[in-house]
């Protein structure tokens, strides 16, 4: 079975913190995604990759970044947190152009 | 962008009823679309992928290339079908649809 963890399920920061979240992939797929999932809005991409050191930006990157230093794990950064990035974060990976793997999810809380 | 739409939010019948839910995409070429669900408290997980033409949980979708429709059905509906369902593409930028809650009542 594919495995994806992200390092917490509960994050609960403060506005104008550094935030990272963390996902590990163990299937070495080559592209990995960070979404952003909110009540009728769906899934929104923010960054994806489909290489080490690779990325590109999604929908809605604005307030964020990410790194991909290994294959197997993809960072987002929320470089300054603000209230509006209060939401539940997906990683997911895939081979390319097949089923994406998603993580359990890290719903953040800022305040 | 290549994009899938779900008109409804919200599908609410009771159980044994059909369901049916829509999914139209807006990109040109050979598309090739799956469907997944999140059942509450757990990740979102494929349902199913229109290329192997599978039947998941009594659950089937069919491509109509001439409507650009991926709809997602089943006969009778189960209170354990109750969850968020997202249409999306498999290409390279992702967008997935903006989810349909289904809501089946006993």
């Amino acid at each position: 079975d594919v495995k994806v963890t992200q390092s917490s399920r509960y994050l609960v920061k403060r506005t104008g913190e550094k935030v990272f979240l963390e996902c590990v992939q163990d299937m070495d797929h080559e592209n990995m995604f960070w979404y952003r999932q909110d009540p009728g809005l769906g899934l929104r991409l923010i960054y994806f990759s489909y290489d080490v050191k690779m990325k590109e930006k999604g929908d809605i990157p604005e307030g964020y970044s990410v790194s991909r230093e290994k294959k197997e794990r993809f960072s987002l950064i929320l470089e300054s947190a603000s209230t509006n990035q209060t939401s539940m974060y997906l990683c997911a990976s895939s081979v390319v152009s097949y089923e994406q793997y998603f993580g359990p999810g890290t719903r953040l809380t800022v305040t | 962008a290549q994009r899938v739409t779900q008109p409804e939010k919200l599908l609410s019948v009771f159980k044994g009823a059909p369901v049916e839910l829509k999914c139209n995409y807006s990109y040109s070429g050979s598309p090739e679309l799956f469907w997944y669900v999140q059942y509450s408290r757990q990740r979102l997980q494929l349902l199913l992928r229109h290329i192997s033409r599978e039947s998941i949980k009594g659950f089937t979708a069919d491509l109509n290339k001439g409507e650009t429709s991926f709809h997602l059905k089943k006969p009778f509906a189960q209170e354990e079908d109750s969850a968020m369902y997202y249409c999306a593409p498999p290409y390279f930028k992702l967008i997935f649809g903006t989810g349909t809650r289904l809501q089946v009542f006993p």
